[in-house]
């Protein structure tokens, strides 16, 4: 696709339940990030990969947060043990970063995960 | 930990007038960017501007940077109601680690009576 893929679009779980988020960013993007929105908030940076591993994870809130991208292209958010604060705005982008530096980050539309 | 912070947090205004946003941040900087977010969901890259830049226009934006007082000021000019949305900056940092990765102020909150 032309744009960055996030799936799905709406995501409503119970407390303790375990969920996965997808992203298919931009094809030929190595960066990759997530970020986590809540209400009335800008976006949190949760980790970043640049191709397959994830050069910075220190925005995980905790070990219940787990991301991959095995391939170098589609990565997977994961959350065990869900928790009502979880609930936000899930987002991913993806950028080519050719000196290192980030430029324009393009983003997917959100999973709005809901914990109930 | 947020890095850059918007002002005002929410700006109300008449289809026509010009709308002023703020941005101050407090690291040394790569570029600085803003974003357009609509409904909550996905962000719409606006403009960049890197470190060694004043001054940098796209259509009816217009964005400062002063790196001296960590601050950069975005301008919409002859505002219409589409222009309603969120509007973020972000911050790339200057080195290392902070170099590649986005960090993403609080934004502010425009809307364009019509």
């Amino acid at each position: 696709g032309a744009g960055v893929s996030q799936t799905p679009s709406n995501k409503v779980t119970e407390k303790g339940k375990y969920v996965e988020l997808r992203c298919d960013p931009i094809s030929g993007h190595t960066a990759l990030y997530w970020y986590r929105q809540s209400l009335g908030q800008g976006p949190e940076f949760l980790i970043y990969f640049q191709g397959t591993g994830a050069a910075d994870d220190s925005g995980l809130p905790n070990d219940r947060f787990f991301a991959v991208r095995p391939e170098g292209s589609v990565s997977t958010l994961k959350i065990q043990r869900t928790e009502r604060g979880d609930s936000a705005v899930y987002l991913c982008a993806s950028s080519s970063t050719p000196d290192g530096k980030v430029t324009e980050a393009f983003f997917g539309q959100g999973t709005r995960l809901t914990v109930v | 930990s947020q890095q850059g912070e918007e002002d005002p947090q929410a700006l109300s205004i008449q289809e026509g007038e010009n709308a002023t946003m703020n941005c101050s941040y407090k690291t040394s900087i790569n570029n600085l960017q803003w974003y357009r977010q609509n409904s909550g969901r996905g962000l719409v890259h606006l403009i960049l501007i890197r470190s060694n830049e004043r001054e940098k226009h796209s259509g009816r934006l217009r964005v400062t940077l002063d790196t001296s007082k960590k601050s950069s000021s975005l301008l919409i000019t002859a505002s219409r109601a589409a222009d309603t949305a969120s509007y973020f900056c972000a911050t790339a940092g200057a080195w290392g680690d902070s170099s590649y990765k986005l960090i993403f102020g609080s934004g502010t909150r425009l809307l364009v009576r019509p």
